[in-house]
């Protein structure tokens, strides 16, 4: 049973322009959502969270979307630079002093054409 | 960002054999470190909570005998493949928090290999 799920297992998108990374969960528990990027052989890292009482939180090139009603999440990075290639996953967390418990989505690889 | 250590990056080990693979946090304490693997082209997949000065708890479908895990002090926690087998060849990342943020701190993970 999968959870988290990023549909989209790859997106390709050309420096300067908007990419825009989908998430949807099925667990009305979450209460806490994370995008987390990663390189081959390396752990994950940080980027950005949402929690359930936002719809939207920005941080620089990054901006995380939540429609609670729909179960949907989105990361949008603008302007895209081919530094951002790279796995991105979904991650949530429902909460209650634990949130370091996360369930992932399956990840999507972006790549970012010069 | 906290910073967490895994050690080793890389293992390659014989069927039958036991590998221990560490994960420290280096500028914070860390009472509960989460353990996940990761197949190819795979999600990362919670296998076990490691709590300081306790039990670890499993995820289910996670053998507890086969993945043994200590957390003997705030920032060291270990997770032991015992008598591996080629299917336990996998990347393995732990994860901690700190007490004041709510996003984990990956350590660099291990590339287990077992032949």
């Amino acid at each position: 049973d999968q959870q988290v799920k990023q549909n989209s297992p790859s997106l390709s998108v050309q420096e300067g322009r908007i990419s825009i990374l989908n998430c949807d969960y099925t667990n009305s528990m979450f209460d806490y959502f994370l995008w987390y990027k990663k390189y081959p052989a390396e752990g994950p890292t940080f980027l950005i969270s949402i929690s359930s009482i936002k719809d939207k939180n920005e941080d620089g090139r990054f901006t995380v979307f939540l429609n609670k009603s729909a179960k949907h999440l989105s990361l949008h990075i603008v302007p895209s630079q081919p530094g951002d290639s790279a796995v991105y996953f979904c991650a949530a967390s429902a909460g209650s002093g634990n949130t370091g418990k996360l369930i992932f989505g399956q990840g999507t690889t972006l790549q970012v054409k010069p | 960002g906290a910073v967490v250590s895994q050690h080793p990056s890389r293992v390659i080990c014989k069927s039958g054999t036991s590998v221990k693979i560490e994960c420290r946090s280096l500028d914070f304490q860390a009472t509960t470190m989460f353990w996940y693997r990761q197949f190819p082209k795979q999600s990362l997949m919670l296998m076990a909570t490691s709590n300081e000065g306790s039990k670890a708890t499993y995820e289910q479908g996670v053998e507890k005998d086969k993945f043994l895990i200590n957390h003997a002090s705030l920032t060291l926690s270990t997770l032991t493949v015992t008598s591996a087998h080629p299917e336990d060849s996998s990347f393995y990342i732990c994860s901690a928090n700190t007490k004041t943020a709510f996003e984990a701190f990956f350590g660099q993970g291990t590339r287990l290999t077992v032949v």
